[in-house]
């Protein structure tokens, strides 16, 4: 079966560093996605890893290990305006987007 | 950038009614779009995934007589929801991909559906 976990919620402070962590255990594997959700609103992409390490991208990082079936999304400099759900998704080799349960970010002042 | 766009944004119905959604790729040809739905505080769960010219290939649980899906050209998808109940009130988004550049979803902006 399919099954991609994540934390349900986690809080942090402006400025402050966070890592929301993500396992999974898919039919395949062809690569993973990390992508933001304001409530009410369609994802929006922020990153995707094929290989094991780490991508960097401005304030945000990715990082795979494929033999652990890991990966996190590390956020820097946090700002309020990075309240929002951070799902990960892992696209399998049937050719399918499956989506984890969703990391709901509170960023507090 | 690629946009998808989803018509309508909100839709209220009674419960026994038909409510058809629209899923456009702007600026690209979709030859594949992807049908997901999501409750309250729930990610997203795939419903469907249509390749333009043929029929839809449904999930698990999902029942393609209450799901119509249409992808008639390379450009639109519709998902018709057949005799809506309150049941199926969700927030339905669909994605788009091209042909060529196959591990790239670009998502529409979601359409909220309550049925009364």
């Amino acid at each position: 079966g399919q099954n991609i976990d994540q934390p349900t919620e986690m809080t942090a402070t402006e400025g402050a560093i966070v890592q929301i962590n993500c396992t999974y255990q898919t039919s395949g594997f062809n690569g993973l996605f990390w992508y933001q959700q304001h409530a009410g609103e369609a994802p929006t992409f922020l990153s995707y890893n094929v290989l094991d390490g780490l991508e960097e991208k401005g304030r945000f990082s990715s990082f795979l290990s494929r033999s652990k079936g890991y990966s996190y999304l590390l956020l820097k400099e946090l700002q309020m305006k990075d309240s929002a759900s951070y799902l990960c998704a892992v696209w399998t080799n049937t050719d399918k987007l499956i989506f984890g349960t969703g990391t709901r970010l509170q960023v507090f002042p | 950038g690629a946009v998808v766009s989803q018509h309508p944004s909100r839709v209220i119905c009674k419960s026994g009614t038909s409510v058809k959604i629209e899923c456009r790729s702007l600026d690209f040809q979709a030859t594949t779009m992807f049908w997901y739905r999501q409750f309250p505080k729930k990610s997203l769960m795939l419903m469907a995934t249509s390749n333009e010219g043929s029929k839809a290939t449904y999930e698990q649980g999902v029942e393609k007589d209450k799901f119509l899906i249409n992808h008639a050209s390379l450009t639109l998808s519709t998902l018709t929801v057949t005799s809506a109940h309150p049941e199926d009130s969700s927030f339905y988004i669909c994605s788009a991909r091209e042909e060529w550049n196959t591990d790239t979803q670009y998502f529409g902006p979601g359409t909220r559906l309550t049925v009364l």
